[in-house]
């Protein structure tokens, strides 16, 4: 099975921490992504990675930055972080080859306050 | 822009009935489909996958596509109360693992 680890369950910081949320996976995928969820706006792509140092701007970037130094992780940091980004941060990994779904880790509810 | 829709809900369907849930797509030529269940608070869980048209079951799942219609079906059998949790369609519009998700439907199964 596959297995998407988030580092955090929970969270809770201040406005203007810089907040990092860290994300492995454990099958070699070639493809990681970071989504936000939220009431009412469904799942809204951040970033995303298909390859070790490579990532790719998703729909709401802005505020957000991410590092892939090795494969199996991805990580995900709030530059400075804000209320509105308090939210359901969700990780997830895919094969390289098309046509493949995307496996999610369980999620880190971050409170920004 | 390529586009995911499903009807919010809630759907309310008593225990034992079949459960249909629906979802139409922007784009003739996509590839794949995919249903994930989600429950409250927790993350998105594949529960099937389709590549073709027709039907393809698993358990108490059937999926069904219709790509010259555009859309993608989600029918649960003996619906049970622990079914009960938001549904949300993806789509690969491009064959490269990148995937456009709806805004999901909500059921409910009532004991």
């Amino acid at each position: 099975d596959v297995k998407v680890t988030q580092s955090s369950r929970y969270l809770v910081k201040r406005t203007g921490e810089k907040v990092f949320l860290e994300c492995v996976q454990d099958m070699d995928h070639e493809n990681m992504f970071w989504y936000r969820q939220d009431p009412g706006l469904g799942l809204r792509l951040i970033y995303f990675s298909y390859d070790v140092k490579m990532k790719e701007k998703g729909d709401i970037p802005e505020g957000y930055s991410v590092s892939r130094e090795k494969k199996e992780r991805f990580s995900l940091i709030l530059e400075s972080a804000s209320t509105n980004q308090t939210s359901m941060y969700l990780c997830a990994s895919s094969w390289e080859v098309g046509n493949q779904p995307q496996h999610f880790g369980d999620g880190t509810r971050l409170s920004i306050l | 822009q390529k586009e995911v829709e499903q009807n919010s809900g809630p759907l309310s369907v008593p225990e034992g009935a079949i459960a249909s849930l629906n979802c139409t797509y922007s784009d003739r030529v996509s590839q794949s489909f995919f249903w994930y269940r989600q429950y409250s608070g927790k993350s998105p869980e594949l529960i099937m996958s389709i590549y073709s048209n027709g039907d393809k079951e698993d358990g108490r799942f059937t999926a069904q596509l219709n790509k010259a219609s555009q859309y993608v079906s989600l029918l649960i059998r003996d619906s049970q109360p622990s079914d009960s949790a938001t549904y949300l369609c993806a789509v690969d519009f491009n064959a490269g693992n990148m995937l456009t998700f709806g805004g999901g439907t909500r059921l409910m199964v009532k004991p």
